[in-house]
């Protein structure tokens, strides 16, 4: 079964930094992107950002650049997503899901339970 | 980039059909047949249900269907049922390997 499992829920205080994880099974993690998913609380879907975990390429959102760091780790399976300095803004709930954009096909699919993040002083 | 448009809710009687649309400009939606979406429900992780603007991964009911026309997009649920109620969300690619933007979200009450 391919699946994405990601870290637990995380609560911190503005300025600490935090890295979340995500680490796939089930199928070759070098051949697919991940990508990274935010949803502010009773908000939409927003696009963060990808890695290619086969060379460590990203591209972010606009939105993001700048504000997070996407890495991954191909020998373990696991892509990160990390803050250096969080806000109370970043309170989220943030998703990964494997981005496929081979043979002329897109899809985010599957997806990972989540993480929630909480920023609070 | 701003969020792709869609109704904030829709509704329908168990047994009928409802269209969530999706409308976007010629540099998302228009420009490329990679509309792909996704059914949240509360609480839980989003779910490919249509990728590729119309085809319906394995293990989605076919009474889920995707088409396009221009910058618009939509998503049609026929036969509705109980368990269709959730959000649904509407994603394009947007160009450059760099972007992908989201719908802003529908909300689906099975009446």
């Amino acid at each position: 079964e391919v699946q994405l499992v990601q870290s637990g829920a995380e609560v911190k205080k503005p300025g600490e930094s935090l890295r979340i994880s995500c680490k796939g099974s089930g199928y070759s993690f070098t051949i697919y992107w991940i990508t990274w998913v935010r949803q502010m609380p009773g908000k939409g879907l927003e696009w963060m950002g990808r890695i290619d975990p086969s060379d460590s390429y990203t591209t972010y959102s606009p939105s993001f650049q700048g504000h997070v760091t996407i890495s991954a780790d191909k020998s373990i399976s696991t892509a990160y997503l990390q803050w250096s300095s969080l806000k109370a803004s970043d309170t989220a709930m943030y998703y990964c899901a494997r981005l496929s954009f081979l043979s002329s096909s897109n899809w985010f699919d599957p997806w990972g339970q989540g993480t929630l993040v909480t920023v609070s002083s | 980039q701003s969020a792709l448009t869609q109704p904030r809710s829709v509704s329908g009687s168990p047994g009928q059909s409802v269209t969530i649309s999706c409308t976007g400009t010629s540099s998302d939606v228009g420009g490329y047949n990679y509309v792909s979406w996704y059914q949240q429900h509360p609480g839980k992780a989003p779910k490919l249900m249509i990728y590729d603007v119309t085809k319906r991964p394995s293990g989605v009911p076919d009474r889920f269907s995707g088409s396009k026309s221009g910058n618009t997009a939509s998503l049609t649920i026929s036969g509705l049922q109980a368990e269709d109620e959730a959000d649904y969300y509407c994603c394009s690619y947007a160009g450059s390997y760099t972007s992908w933007i989201f719908g802003g979200g529908t909300k689906l009450t099975v009446l």
